[in-house]
């Protein structure tokens, strides 16, 4: 059965310090893995990684992808407090998204 | 990037009732979509895909008779749900896969819906 799992699953730090948040998977016939941010409602797309090694940056956010240890980190640095919320990875197999149980980020000012 | 809407985005309804939750894709044409449940804490579980004009593929666990999917066209799914119970209280999120730039893996999720059932 395909699988993902995040850690941490929750992480509270301060305002200005950078975090990873990790996100391993085990999926039949792997096509992408997607990272998601989730505030109060419903989650918006943060990146998409096919190929590893190439790391995809957005700011101070950044991910990238190993597909030979099956995993992704997503960083974010100089953290703020609106990055508050709920990050999900999700891996993509041959159909469907199968979703990671989330990291609870929390930004402390 | 695209966007979905979902209506209603709140509903409150009485234990026996069934509700009917609308996806629609507003800028593009979705030939499947999707449907999740999030219960809280809890990440998204996908329920369903739903493919223009056919009918929809459930996942293991989820009662098709419970939760009927339509997808009648190429920019509307509806989920209901019959028969409502207060374990169906939940966040249900639409997601839809944009057909026209063939961005297969990526998928655009709708507002969600909020469901009470008392």
């Amino acid at each position: 059965e395909d699988k993902v799992v995040q850690s941490p699953l929750s992480l509270v730090v301060h305002e200005g310090d950078t975090v990873t948040l990790n996100c391993s998977y085990e999926v039949t016939n792997f096509r992408s893995l997607l990272w998601y941010k989730q505030e109060k409602k419903a989650p918006t797309f943060l990146f998409m990684l096919t190929s590893s090694g190439i790391e995809k940056k957005s700011g101070r956010l950044s991910s990238i992808l190993d597909k030979k240890e099956l995993f992704s980190i997503l960083n974010i640095t100089a953290t703020q407090t609106g990055d508050s919320a709920i990050y999900l990875c999700a891996v993509k197999g041959v159909q469907k998204l199968v979703f990671g149980q989330g990291t609870r980020l929390t930004i402390n000012p | 990037g695209a966007v979905v809407s979902q209506h209603p985005s709140w509903v409150i309804c009485k234990s026996g009732t069934s509700v009917k939750i609308e996806c629609r894709s507003l800028d593009f044409q979705a030939t499947t979509m999707f449907w999740y449940r999030q219960f809280p804490k809890q990440s998204l579980m996908l329920m369903a895909t739903s493919n223009e004009g056919s009918k929809a593929t459930y996942e293991q666990g989820v009662e098709k008779d419970k939760f009927l999917i339509n997808h009648a066209s190429l920019t509307l799914s509806t989920l209901t749900v019959t028969s409502a119970h207060p374990e169906d209280s939940s966040f249900y999120i639409c997601s839809a896969r944009d057909f026209g730039t063939g961005t297969q893996e990526t998928q655009y999720f709708g507002p969600g819906t909020r469901l009470l059932v008392l």
